[in-house]
Parts: C-alpha cells; sequence; structure tokens
C-alpha cells in the first residue's frame, strides 16, 4: 500500500533555530511535495523533488531514494514559520497521497 | 502572482441537499483537482479531470459525486445529496503539466447539518 508518515507529529522550536521534519514513503514513488497548510486552512506547495537537495530561501529539501526518506529544514527559523508541514507523494498517477503533517510552533 | 479561487469560503447545508462548490483554476493550467480534508485528518484525494474528462477519482468519490468543466474557466464539484460525514474542507487545485507543482485553492468549508 503506498503510504506516507511524517514525524514528528507536533514539533516546538525557538526563534533562530534549526528545524527538521521527516517523511518516510514507501517504494515506487514518481515525486515527493513539501507542503505548508496555514492556520486558515490553504495549502501551499514549497517543493517537489525526485532526488537530491532544493533550496528556496531558508527552506531546504532533500530526498534519499535508496532509504525511501526526505526531511524539510527549516534554518534561522521564525515564529511566521509556525503552520503545518505537510509531505506528500505521486506514485505513477498525479493524485498526492499526503502525510499527516507536522505542527510547528515557533516562539519568539 | 496567478492563484486558485475556490467560490465560497464557507457553505453550510442542510443534510439530502444538493451543493456545487465552484473554482477557477489558473488560466493556462490543464490539469484540475478536487482534494478534501475532514477536521482533523489527513487531507484525501478525490478526483482528477484532464481534457474534459475524469482521469482518475478515488473511492470516496462515488456516485454522489460529479465534476465538471462548464466553461473555459469554472471548475465546479457537486455532491447531489450531502451526508454529514461530507463535512469538510475542499480543496481545488491546477497544475500546467501532469506531475507538475500543484496551485490550491484556499478551500470551501462545508458543513452539513
Amino acid at each position: 500500500k503506498n503510504e506516507v508518515e511524517q514525524s514528528p507529529q507536533n514539533l516546538t522550536a525557538q526563534e533562530g533555530e534549526f528545524i527538521t521534519i521527516n517523511c518516510s514513503y514507501s517504494v515506487g514513488i514518481s515525486a515527493l511535495h513539501w507542503l505548508q497548510q496555514h492556520p486558515g486552512g490553504g495549502i501551499v506547495s514549497l517543493f517537489m523533488l525526485s532526488s537530491g537537495k532544493k533550496k528556496h530561501g531558508r527552506l531546504i529539501a532533500t530526498i534519499n531514494i535508496q532509504e525511501k526518506h526526505s526531511s524539510l529544514h527549516i534554518t534561522a527559523s521564525h515564529p511566521r514559520d509556525s503552520a503545518v508541514y505537510i509531505c506528500a507523494a505521486t506514485y505513477n498517477t498525479d493524485k498526492l497521497i499526503f502525510g499527516t503533517g507536522t505542527r510547528l510552533q515557533v516562539f519568539p | 502572482e496567478p492563484e486558485v479561487t475556490q467560490t465560497p469560503s464557507h457553505q453550510v447545508t442542510q443534510m439530502g441537499q444538493e451543493v456545487i462548490l465552484r473554482c477557477v483554476p489558473i488560466s493556462n493550467h490543464l490539469y484540475f483537482y478536487w482534494y478534501r480534508q475532514i477536521l482533523g485528518q489527513k487531507v484525501e484525494f478525490l478526483v482528477s479531470f484532464y481534457n474534459n474528462e475524469i482521469s482518475e477519482k478515488s473511492e470516496i468519490f462515488d456516485d454522489q459525486f460529479s465534476v465538471e468543466r462548464p466553461d473555459g474557466s469554472n471548475f465546479t464539484l457537486k455532491i447531489r445529496s450531502t451526508k454529514l460525514e461530507d463535512s469538510a474542507m475542499y480543496f481545488c487545485a491546477s497544475s500546467e503539466l501532469r506531475g507538475e507543482k500543484l496551485f490550491f485553492g484556499s478551500g470551501t468549508q462545508l458543513s452539513v447539518l
């Protein structure tokens, strides 16, 4: 069964800390997505990757195909980074299979 | 930046009533999707749509659900006879090409009473 697992479920940090959110998935993905869901519910796509590493501002996403694992890192975290971060995967179709999300709170 | 627009933002309906959720995808996008998120649960895929037909649908997307692209801009999700368990946030999404980055609307919160 195609599944996506995330950890941790909840994460709190002090402003400035380096944050890592982990995602593991079952074999055979086409692509791995990281998304951000704001408190109001809106979803924004952050990264889509199938190999290697991508960086956008303070966000870095990596994927290790052999280990079936991806990480999302946030450097120099800020309270405005507080949101739910979701890992999702596609498996030879274009439908996304979502993880449960990681609720991040960054305190000043 | 272009965005996916969904209306209404909130919809309250009585069980058994029909609802239509509306979406305006980004204008040059070709692939369209509906997802839903029941409170406290994962986001779930409902249906994908390309070239005026359904390309894939989930087990959730039964005969009570239908999608339509009635003109060149709107993409609608209809639920014929709503049930209590249809209460959820419904997200429309679109992408320019298959397998590309998705752009999501801000969602319609559907409450079935």
